[in-house]
C-alpha cells in the first residue's frame, strides 16, 4: 500500500503570506497526485490534480508541483478563506490520502 | 448544477447493516466512476470504495473488504453503500463523489451522511 505523508500537520501564517505544503508518498506515484481543500463543517473540495492542474474555478494563487515521491502545494498569498485543512491523495494505486495540514491564523 | 446528495445514515449497534444512497443529478452519471470516502469526527479523510462507471471494476480498502459492497443503478442515477458487520470504528461521515477520469481525483463531493456504530 501507498502511504502519504504531510508536513507540517500545523501551519501557522498570516494573510498576505506566501505559504508552502508538503506531501510525501512512499513509492513513486509519477504524477498521479490531488490536493483538496477542506473547511470545518464542510465537504472537501478538488484543488488541484495530476500534481499541478488546477482545477476550474480555483484561483490561481494555488499552485502545485512535483513528482514521483515529493510534492508540494504553494499558496501566493493567502487569503483570509484559505484557512482550513489541506488533504493530498495519491491515485496511482488505489487511492490514499494523506493525514491532512491545517493552516490556521497566526 | 451537479449535485450528489448523501441519505441512510443512522445510529446502529455494532454488527448491524445499512445501506447508503447517494442521489446524482445535473450530469450523465452513467458516464462516471464513483466513489465513496468517509471521515470519522475530527479525523481525517479514508478511502472507503470505488466503482466504474459500468459497475464492472469495484475496488474496496482494506478495512471494509469483505464487509462492505458498493453497487449502482445507473437508471435511477443511485450509487449505494451496503454495509454489514458494523463495527464501531466505521463510524463516520460517509460522502459520495465523483471520480475524475480514468480513475483519478474526486471532482465533487456531496454533502456525507453520518453512520454511528456503538452499543
Amino acid at each position: 500500500d501507498i502511504q502519504m505523508t504531510q508536513s507540517p500537520s500545523t501551519l501557522s501564517a498570516s494573510v498576505g503570506d506566501r505559504v508552502t505544503l508538503t506531501c510525501r508518498a512512499s513509492q513513486n506515484i509519477s504524477t498521479w497526485l490531488a490536493w483538496y481543500q477542506q473547511k470545518p463543517g464542510k465537504a472537501p473540495n478538488l484543488l488541484i490534480y495530476k500534481a499541478s492542474t488546477l482545477e476550474n474555478g480555483v484561483p490561481s494563487r494555488f499552485s502545485g508541483s512535483g513528482s514521483g515521491t515529493e510534492f508540494t502545494l504553494t499558496i501566493g498569498s493567502l487569503q483570509p478563506e484559505d484557512f482550513a485543512t489541506y488533504y493530498c491523495q495519491q491515485y496511482n494505486s488505489y487511492w490514499t490520502f494523506g493525514l491532512g495540514t491545517k493552516v490556521e491564523m497566526k | 448544477e451537479v449535485h450528489l446528495v448523501e441519505s441512510g445514515g443512522d445510529l446502529l449497534q455494532p454488527g448491524g447493516s445499512l445501506r447508503l444512497s447517494c442521489a446524482a443529478s445535473g450530469f450523465t452519471f452513467s458516464n462516471y466512476a464513483m466513489t465513496w470516502v468517509r471521515q470519522a469526527p475530527g479525523k481525517g479523510l479514508e478511502w472507503v470504495s470505488t466503482i466504474s462507471a459500468s459497475g464492472i471494476s469495484i475496488f474496496y480498502a482494506d478495512s471494509v473488504k469483505g464487509r462492505f459492497t458498493i453497487s449502482r443503478d445507473n437508471s435511477k442515477n443511485t450509487l449505494y453503500l451496503q454495509m454489514n458487520t458494523l463495527r464501531a470504528e466505521d463510524t463516520a461521515l460517509y460522502y459520495c463523489a465523483t471520480v475524475g477520469p480514468p480513475l483519478g481525483a474526486f471532482d465533487i463531493w456531496g454533502q456525507g451522511t453520518m453512520v454511528t456504530v456503538s452499543s
